[in-house]
C-alpha cells in the first residue's frame, strides 16, 4: 500500500532560519507529489505539485521542493523562512490516474519573530 | 469566486444517532472528495466523485458511512450510528480534473464532528 512519510512533526525556526522539511513516499509507480499548507484557521492550500518534467518545482511564498526519484523523496525548502510562514505543512501523494490523495501526518511549524 | 463550502462548521451529536454533513464544491468542478483529519492523524481519503462515473468508495472506513452528489454539484455525507471514533474533521474537496491525476484539489473549511 501506499505511504507517505513526514519525518519533523513539529519544528520550530527563528525568522530568516532556513527551512527543510521531510517527505518520503512508497510507491514504485509514476506520482504526483503535493505539497499543501493550512495557515492557522484557514483551509488548507496548494504550496506546490510536482508531475512531470524538472524535479525542482517552485511554489507560492517562496517554498520550493525537490523531487528526487532514487531517494522516493520530495522534500520541502525556503531559505530564509517569515514569521507568517508558521503553519502545518502535509506531504501528499496520488499514483497514476488515481486522484485520491495519500497524505503524510503533517508538519507544525512554529518561526520565532 | 466562491471556494468550497462546508456545512455545519461544527457538529456535536451523541453516540447512536446519525449525522448529515454537506459540501457544496467550486461551480464548474467536476470532481469532489471527502477525507477525515481525527487527532493525532493525518487526512484520510473517504471518496471521490468524477461527473458521472461510479464514485470510488475505496476510504469509507464502514458500512455506517455513504455519500451521495445530487446533480453532479452538492454532496452529502451520512454517518449513521455515530460512534466515538468517528469524531474527526471532515473535509471536502473540489477539482476540474486535468491529466494523469494532476488535478489541485481546493478545500473547504471542514466540518469538526464531535460524538459524546
Amino acid at each position: 500500500a501506499q505511504s507517505v512519510s513526514q519525518h519533523n512533526h513539529h519544528v520550530i525556526l527563528s525568522e530568516a532560519a532556513s527551512l527543510e522539511l521531510g517527505c518520503n513516499y512508497s510507491y514504485g509507480g509514476t506520482v504526483n507529489l503535493f505539497w499543501y499548507v493550512q495557515y492557522p484557521g484557514q483551509h488548507l492550500q496548494l504550496l506546490l505539485k510536482y508531475f512531470s518534467g524538472d524535479p525542482l518545482v517552485k511554489g507560492i511564498k517562496g517554498f520550493e521542493a525537490e523531487f528526487i526519484k532514487s531517494k522516493f523523496s520530495f522534500n520541502l525548502r525556503k531559505p530564509s523562512v517569515q514569521w507568517s510562514d508558521t503553519a502545518e505543512y502535509f506531504c501528499a501523494v496520488n499514483a497514476g490516474n488515481n486522484r485520491k490523495l495519500i497524505w503524510g501526518l503533517g508538519t507544525s511549524l512554529a518561526v520565532n519573530p | 469566486g466562491a471556494g468550497v463550502s462546508q456545512s455545519p462548521s461544527n457538529k456535536v451529536t451523541e453516540k447512536g444517532k446519525d449525522v448529515e454533513l454537506r459540501c457544496d464544491p467550486i461551480s464548474g468542478h467536476t470532481a469532489l472528495y471527502w477525507y477525515r483529519q481525527s487527532l493525532g492523524q493525518g487526512l484520510e481519503f473517504l471518496i471521490y466523485f468524477q461527473g458521472n462515473s461510479a464514485p470510488d468508495k475505496s476510504g469509507l472506513p464502514s458500512d455506517r458511512f455513504s455519500a451521495e452528489r445530487t446533480g453532479g454539484s452538492v454532496s452529502t455525507l451520512t454517518i449513521q450510528r455515530t460512534q466515538q471514533e468517528d469524531s474527526a474533521v471532515y473535509l471536502c474537496a473540489s477539482s476540474q480534473p486535468g491529466p494523469a491525476s494532476t488535478d489541485t484539489q481546493y478545500f473547504g473549511p471542514g466540518t469538526r464532528l464531535t460524538v459524546l
